[in-house]
């Protein structure tokens, strides 16, 4: 089945800054999301990004289809950014409804 | 308002016993999935329904099994607890499973269930 590697595993930054969180991903994609788990355990649906770029607030996304990753970037960071932020996609050989393959996520703590 | 509601938020077990988990979804979606979020965070897709029809069925012990009444819910059903089972499940929706243009997935709060 397809990989999806997100790095880095775990990042520790200082509210204020700016962060770059990356996922790779093996094979062709139909499909590509990135959420957000909250410290209480709610996933929340960030993008959904196959190609191209986005834009929401202090968040965006861009994902290079061709060269197979996507990245999130996070600008002045906040407390309520902490969390795990995880990479899902579905392969473009897959069927209609195999659901997302995710990665092992990215863990961000923003420190005050 | 939720969108995807499931019940119970805790579910506390002893071994060998048999427990359900519910889930319901109010976005008109046609699919909805069971995902498992072991202790290192790892989330595995485990079912998927569409139109009441099931589409995948992963590697999981056929002790787990989904019911699916209607479009709007996917509840799951699992036989004969044991340890390993221990996990947050979540359960999810989308549109024409995740292939019509900007079909995000929708997740519900999570069910942890912890087997003694």
């Amino acid at each position: 089945g397809i990989q999806v590697e997100q790095s880095p595993p775990d990042l520790i930054l200082q509210e204020g800054a700016n962060s770059t969180l990356r996922c790779n991903f093996s094979d062709s994609v139909n499909n590509l999301q990135w959420f957000h788990q909250n410290p209480w355990g709610q996933l929340i649906n960030l993008f959904y990004i196959p190609s191209g770029t986005k834009q929401n607030g202090r968040l965006s996304a861009t994902t290079v289809a061709t060269e197979r990753y996507s990245l999130l970037y996070i600008s002045s960071s906040q407390t309520t950014d902490s969390g795990v932020y995880f990479c899902a996609v579905e392969a473009r050989t897959g069927g209609g409804a195999d659901g997302l393959t995710f990665g092992k996520g990215t863990h961000l703590i923003i420190q005050p | 308002d939720t969108a995807v509601s499931q019940t119970p938020k805790y579910l506390v077990t002893q071994m060998g016993n048999d427990k359900s988990i519910k889930c319901e979804q109010n976005l008109g979606h046609d699919t909805m999935y069971w995902y498992k979020q072991d202790s290192k965070k790892f989330l595995k897709i485990m079912f998927s329904y569409n139109n009441k029809e099931l589409i995948i069925n992963e590697t999981v012990p056929n002790r787990f099994s989904p019911k699916s009444p209607d479009k709007a819910h996917l509840n799951l059903h699992i036989n004969s607890l044991e340890l390993g089972d221990s996990a947050v499940y979540f359960c999810a929706s989308s549109q024409e499973g995740l292939r019509a243009y900007n079909s995000p997935l929708h997740f519900g709060n999570g069910t942890r269930l912890t087997v003694t």
